[in-house]
């Protein structure tokens, strides 16, 4: 089975603060996205890489960076971290994209912004 | 109008039914449908996929497409309470089908 590990499971910061959220995939997957859930909203695309070096925004980029220099390891940035960035961040990965190719989820970071 | 919508329940049966839960979507020009389940407090995870109009069936889990009229169901015969979840449709969309709408989705309780 496909693995995507995200690194932390609970993080707290600081505003203000910068903070790296890594995830890692084992099964040469081509794309990798981040999405945010909140409840009421659901998820969320922030971000998404179909390939390496490649991005491209999401629904809700503003305030999120990205980097992906190799395969298997998708990075989200918060720049300057806000109490509104407060929330659970999901990873995902799928072989390819097209028809039938659904999503492998890490099991998420929950980030708190004090 | 939502791009994906479904409704957030919750939707009680009792064990050994028919659960039966429903999405529509906005655009017609989408292709591919997929239903994911989340359990409290865990990430989603694949349960079924489907791009042709009719029902696909794997196991106790039926998904049925319906392009016409916009709508995908997920229908869980024989429901167990390890079936109790929160049950996402998902929707790609846009160039390449990249950015996958998901619903709200709908918590399904099952009785014991």
């Amino acid at each position: 089975d496909v693995k995507v590990t995200q690194s932390s499971r609970y993080l707290v910061k600081r505003t203000g603060e910068k903070v790296f959220l890594e995830c890692v995939q084992d099964m040469d997957h081509e794309n990798m996205f981040w999405y945010r859930q909140d409840p009421g909203l659901g998820l969320r695309l922030i971000y998404f890489s179909y390939d390496v070096k490649m991005k491209e925004k999401g629904d809700i980029p503003e305030g999120y960076s990205v980097s992906r220099e190799k395969k298997e390891r998708f990075s989200l940035i918060l720049e300057s971290a806000s109490t509104n960035q407060t929330s659970m961040y999901l990873c995902a990965s799928s072989l390819r994209q097209g028809i039938g190719y659904g999503y492998t989820f890490g099991s998420g970071t929950r980030l708190t912004v004090v | 109008q939502k791009e994906v919508e479904q409704n957030s329940g919750p939707l009680s049966v009792p064990e050994g039914a028919i659960a039966s839960l429903n999405c529509t979507y906005s655009d017609r020009g989408s292709q591919s449908f997929f239903w994911y389940r989340q359990y409290s407090g865990k990430s989603p995870e694949l349960i079924m996929s489907i791009y042709s109009n009719g029902d696909k069936e794997d196991g106790r889990f039926t998904a049925q497409l319906n392009k016409a009229s916009q709508y995908v169901s997920l229908l869980i015969r024989d429901s167990q309470p390890s079936d109790s979840a929160t049950y996402l449709c998902a929707v790609p969309r846009g160039t390449g089908g990249f950015k996958t709408i998901f619903g709200a989705g709908t918590r399904l309780f099952v009785k014991a």
